[in-house]
């Protein structure tokens, strides 16, 4: 069974717009970590957020917030005011306590900005 | 600067002619991997190495070798390199599997003709 799941292939977005990026995972491990990275075009994994499982409170950093329902199993990011520099692959992956792997990554979202 | 560097970073090669693709990282951290990430498919984990003389399978280790000697280098070789091998690598360090830090290098574009 698939651990991460993007659904969404590709996203657009109008810039100065907000977009959330869609992740369900799959765990039994109580203990675990979901992470959210941007890849641009020039191919170089960038951290976004983190949020445990732990977390009482949604994890934000920036314009970025992670929108953590640990009942359905869902860590949606959201990108607030959109701007075109936020045109890249995204990826959500997670980490489980219990495990040696430390990531395992969905099959990511291409957001495009559009002017 | 913590740092994870990977060697070399584009690569055209034939299909059979044996490669290494260095990762080197200049902190002292116990964990290393190596993914390959595929269109549709996300990042995979290859092989990983909890420490030194320690290196265990991932969920794609076919086609691969790796090897831990000492903390700060990885090296992933591709023995007898296929097609089916081009691929965009990452090299991956944090201080243990555990840690939310992690550190990717910048990726090598591998492609096998």
């Amino acid at each position: 069974a698939q651990k991460i799941t993007q659904t969404q292939p590709g996203m657009f977005v109008q810039e100065k717009e907000a977009v959330t990026l869609d992740c369900t995972y799959d765990t039994s491990d109580p203990s675990y970590g979901l992470f959210w990275y941007k890849q641009p075009s020039s191919g170089e994994m960038i951290f976004l957020i983190y949020q445990g499982s732990y977390d009482q409170q949604n994890a934000t950093e920036g314009r970025y917030s992670l929108n953590f329902q640990k009942a359905r199993k869902s860590a949606n990011l959201v990108i607030s005011a959109s701007q075109l520099g936020d045109s890249a692959m995204y990826f959500c992956a997670m980490r489980e306590q219990g495990s040696a792997r430390q990531l395992t990554f969905g099959s990511g979202t291409q957001l495009t900005v559009l002017p | 600067e913590a740092q994870v560097t990977q060697n070399p970073r584009y690569l055209i090669t034939v299909t059979g002619k044996k490669l290494t693709v260095t990762c080197s990282q200049n902190m002292k951290n116990e964990y290393m991997s190596w993914y390959r990430q595929d269109p549709g498919l996300g990042l995979r984990q290859i092989y990983y190495s909890m420490n030194v003389e320690v290196t265990d399978k991932g969920d794609v280790p076919e086609g691969y070798k790796v090897s831990r000697k000492e903390k700060r280098n990885f090296p992933l070789i591709l023995e007898s390199p296929s097609p089916n091998q081009t691929s965009l690598y990452f090299c991956a360090s944090s201080l243990t599997s555990t840690r939310n830090t992690i550190y990717f290098g910048e990726g090598s574009w591998l492609t096998v003709v």
